[in-house]
């Protein structure tokens, strides 16, 4: 399988405690988004990569959500000390590169996180 | 910041019956994308807009961007079961609009 792929799928926890997910990409796409997405909305972009520099950041993402793309391939987001706001699917997307900030988006099937 | 409205939120149809979702931006855009969301589903990329005017067919669905480049529509002929989702405008900003969801019943 060739496409994007995210882990764990499902996520349930407790208030209060941190949770990771990863992210592996399609393996030529330089360019790595992660999007957080809620019932009868749209995907809320959170930040984006361009090989291993995060390049964007959402000045609505917390101080406790931070993602990682050390090795410019797989990405990790992770929230410390959820809270049940952060309830949502997190979606991540690869994208080969181009001079535009834009190119078409491969999506993952998605995180669902449900904080208790 | 950059708004992306979608009207209407939500539409019902009769398989045979047109469909059209609008999209507006309050700022000018230098690229429109849309996607499809089925239910349980992510979003998949149908097409990617660029010039003023652009007019762009996909067999049942046609898809245009504004001459001002603030505004997009898709229009889908002649609706099947198989476009029931959400459909989503994106700017080249990576802003998601609000979503169009579309039902149709037999």
């Amino acid at each position: 399988d060739t496409g994007v792929s995210q882990n764990p799928r499902h996520k349930i926890t407790k208030r209060g405690q941190n949770v990771t997910f990863r992210c592996d990409p399609i393996s030529e796409h330089n360019r790595l988004y992660w999007y957080r997405q809620t019932l009868g909305q749209g995907p809320e972009f959170l930040t984006y990569f361009q090989n291993e520099a995060q390049l964007e950041k959402s000045r609505l993402l917390s101080d406790r959500f931070s993602a990682e793309r050390p090795k410019g391939s797989f990405s990790t987001l992770e929230i410390q000390r959820t809270e049940q706001g952060d309830s949502a699917m997190y979606l991540c997307a690869s994208s080969p590169i181009g001079h535009q900030l834009s190119g078409e988006l491969f999506f993952g099937e998605g995180s669902r996180l449900t904080v208790l | 910041g950059q708004q992306v409205m979608q009207i209407p939120q939500y539409q019902h149809v009769q398989e045979g019956e047109d469909f059209t979702t609008y999209c507006n931006s309050s700022t000018t855009l230098s690229n429109i994308q849309w996607y499809k969301q089925r239910p349980g589903g992510h979003p998949v990329f149908l097409i990617q807009l660029v010039k003023s005017g652009e007019v762009k067919k996909q067999k049942r669905l046609t898809f245009q961007f504004g001459e001002a480049k603030k505004n997009s529509s898709l229009h889908i002929t002649a609706t099947q079961t198989t476009d029931v989702g959400t459909y989503f405008c994106a700017t080249g900003k990576l802003t998601f609009g609000t979503g169009t969801r579309l039902q149709v019943t037999l």
